[in-house]
């Protein structure tokens, strides 16, 4: 079946301006998480959605960050007033049980 | 917080030869692994996972090892192939924080033809 999908592949964007990531999970998988990774850096956990339970965001790093997940299946990553320190690659990854994660390809942000 | 780490940031190896990718982990309670390969360009792919009430775990050309008492765990990669080259990430976990999952930053591994 089809994997984690993301979208767009690649965003540039200028500093101040709001960007939105998307994530298909996998059909079925209740669970959704997002990462953020620089390079040569591990994961950096941001937020976390388990089926219709409250979404643990402690790893949103400031509140320029935000993401939602409408009808437990689709979760969009909003980044308001992007900075520099932004640009990273952004990743999904869902799972059926909370344990093993698949992970989409990811989203690559540069902001200029 | 927990931290996992590997101790070869980098490792090359001779095209046939056998790889062994290691990791070490901070939080003696974690009881699930996972070890996952990222190519260039691409996501993490989920290689093999190994719970706390094993020792060893063989998947196709790939062995986990986990060694509880010194926190410690290894990938092993028979016959590398030049498709191996990636990085290469650990990660601990404890099963039911389903949000508590923590990477280490990886291995690149360099197959030399």
């Amino acid at each position: 079946g089809a994997g984690v999908s993301q979208s767009p592949s690649n965003k540039v964007t200028e500093k101040g301006k709001d960007v939105e990531l998307r994530c298909d999970p996998i059909s079925g998988h209740t669970a959704l998480y997002w990462y953020r990774q620089s390079l040569g850096q591990g994961l950096e956990f941001l937020i976390y959605f388990q089926g219709n339970s409250a979404p643990d965001k402690s790893g949103l790093p400031s509140d320029r960050f935000s993401a939602e997940r409408t009808g437990g299946s689709v979760s969009t990553l909003t980044i308001q007033r992007t900075q520099q320190e932004d640009s990273a690659v952004y990743l999904c990854a869902s799972s059926q049980r909370g344990d093993t994660q698949y992970f989409g390809p990811g989203t690559r942000l540069t902001v200029l | 917080g927990e931290s996992v780490g590997l101790h070869l940031p980098t490792l090359s190896v001779q095209e046939g030869d056998n790889s062994i990718i290691n990791c070490a982990y901070s939080n003696s309670a974690s009881d699930y692994f996972i070890w996952y390969k990222q190519e260039s360009g691409k996501g993490p792919q989920f290689i093999i996972d190994i719970r706390s009430n094993m020792d060893k775990r063989q998947g196709q050309r790939v062995t986990v090892l986990l060694n509880k008492t010194v926190k410690h765990l290894s990938l092993q990669i028979a016959a590398t192939q030049p498709g191996d080259s990636a990085v290469y990430f650990c990660a601990e976990n404890i099963v039911g924080n389903f949000n508590k999952f923590y990477f280490g930053s990886g291995t690149k591994l360099n197959v030399k033809p």
